[in-house]
């Protein structure tokens, strides 16, 4: 059902910096805002970025989205142990939402 | 403080019905859309469906039109999501999820672990 595609996987040391990439269309990405969510093991996913680019109260500024076109991108500065987790990238497309394929950060 | 609460696990047989729930406070439960994810094991989420409690409209994902149904109850804040039928495919995790004033998921529940099988 996704027709947001994202790599399967992602790594890094503690303090580099690593990007998620997540492509779509038109009618999605290309209309629409991008959004991404953090799956930690074991727990329902959590809002991380909204309109692109925009950070919840109480999401680190480590965490930044941006847009061009119909591709959008994740981007953790940084990173620290506790971002290893499951990234999906999401948006609405007509009524119905999508979601991204996932990307699963590992922290080496 | 926003929350949902969704009901506990169940475990089901092939053939049998269900319907599972999601309890929102701390908000205007008539005022936002709550929304269903399943996440199947070890796999990513899927856009199931969509409910608007003030009105009960409801948009399905074409892969979920007609397997499942979605409801909600606006006198005791609750979205239900109802399955007449289970099959062995439908064990997963379901999520209920608010839609926020950004068309975000802003607020997620805990999920509730439905497994099917015989």
């Amino acid at each position: 059902q996704s027709v947001l595609t994202q790599p399967p996987s992602a790594s890094g040391t503690p303090g580099q910096r690593v990007t998620i990439s997540c492509s779509g269309s038109s009618s999605n990405i290309g209309s629409n805002y991008v959004y991404w969510y953090q799956q930690l093991p074991g727990t329902a996913p959590k809002l991380l970025i909204y309109r692109n680019n925009q950070r919840p109260s109480g999401v680190p500024d480590r965490f930044s989205g941006s847009k061009s076109g119909t591709s959008a991108s994740l981007a953790i500065s940084g990173l620290r142990s506790e971002d290893e987790a499951d990234y999906y990238c999401a948006a609405w497309d007509d009524s119905l939402y999508v979601f991204g394929t996932g990307t699963k950060v590992t922290v080496l | 403080e926003v929350q949902l609460v969704q009901s506990g696990a169940e475990v089901k047989k092939p053939g049998d019905s269900l319907r599972i729930s999601c309890k929102g406070s701390g908000y205007r439960f008539t005022s936002y859309w709550i929304g269903w994810v399943r996440q199947m094991p070890g796999k990513g989420l899927e856009w199931m469906g969509i409910i608007y409690p003030g009105d009960s409209d409801t948009r399905y994902s074409p892969s979920f039109q007609g397997q499942v149904t979605i409801s909600a109850d606006k006198s005791i804040s609750t979205a239900y999501l109802q399955w007449s039928s289970l099959k062995a495919s439908d064990t997963a995790m379901y999520y209920c999820a608010r839609r926020g004033e950004e068309l975000e998921l802003d607020y997620w529940g805990q999920g509730s672990l439905v497994t099917v099988s015989s």
